[in-house]
């Protein structure tokens, strides 16, 4: 199994809700990110989880907040966002090695809208 | 800081011929180099990557890279250019952090396939 599942796929959200995403992946891989990819360009880091702890915050807004509850999962809640937080998140995985392979297995992503 | 420059935001080519997408690096030390293929309003999917193992680097659907340090290149090619390669292409590097895969990407090229 090579994949890393994202849900929902599609996602619209007033300025006020509150939501999460969620992403998955069973390879055993201890790295987990999420990157921000707004149209037209590339995906930018946001957050890396290094064995479910925070290792890099790339100076997200607060609005944006990760969880990894445990190996296999990682969530990002989101919460009070705006118009230009519509983007498409993706969520990677990749094994923690300091010595080798470096290959991120991305997700389909998570096309989100801000109304 | 490492970073990569993807020359040409758009390139064009029929059916059958040469694809030629070009990636140049900077980095103080030998980076790991990728090559992510991304379809529409999907996730990224690996084509390639150097880790310094070969300079010449084999990768899906017929695609392969040639890394030249003294250029500070890794340009994408593929002897014949299929409909279904059609798509936007991201040179990455990922400078070593701690055993995960911090990428930064390119800007990203646009490859057009014509009949």
């Amino acid at each position: 199994d090579t994949e890393v599942t994202q849900t929902p796929k599609h996602l619209v959200m007033g300025m006020t809700n509150k939501k999460s995403l969620k992403c998955e992946q069973h390879m055993g891989h201890r790295a987990m990110y999420w990157y921000k990819q707004k149209a037209k360009k590339p995906p930018e880091l946001m957050f890396v989880y290094s064995y479910e702890k925070l290792s890099i915050n790339e100076s997200v807004p607060s609005r944006f907040s990760p969880e990894c509850p445990n190996s296999s999962l990682l969530n990002l809640h989101l919460h009070a966002l705006q118009p230009e937080d519509s983007a498409l998140y993706l969520c990677a995985s990749s094994l923690q090695d300091a010595r080798g392979d470096k290959q991120a297995f991305f997700g389909q992503g998570t096309r989100l809208t801000v109304v | 800081a490492q970073s990569v420059t993807q020359l040409g935001s758009h390139v064009s080519v029929s059916e059958g011929a040469l694809v030629l997408l070009r990636c140049n690096y900077s980095s103080s030390v030998p980076p790991y180099l990728f090559w992510y293929v991304q379809y529409p309003n999907q996730g990224l999917q690996l084509l390639l990557k150097y880790t310094s193992a070969a300079t010449l680097v084999k990768g899906i659907n017929g695609f392969e890279a040639e890394f030249k340090k003294s250029e500070t290149s890794f340009h994408l090619t593929k002897p014949s250019a299929h409909m279904s390669d059609a798509a936007e292409y991201f040179c990455a590097v990922s400078p070593f952090s701690g055993g995960y895969n911090k990428l930064i990407f390119g800007a990203g090229t646009r490859l057009a396939v014509h009949p």
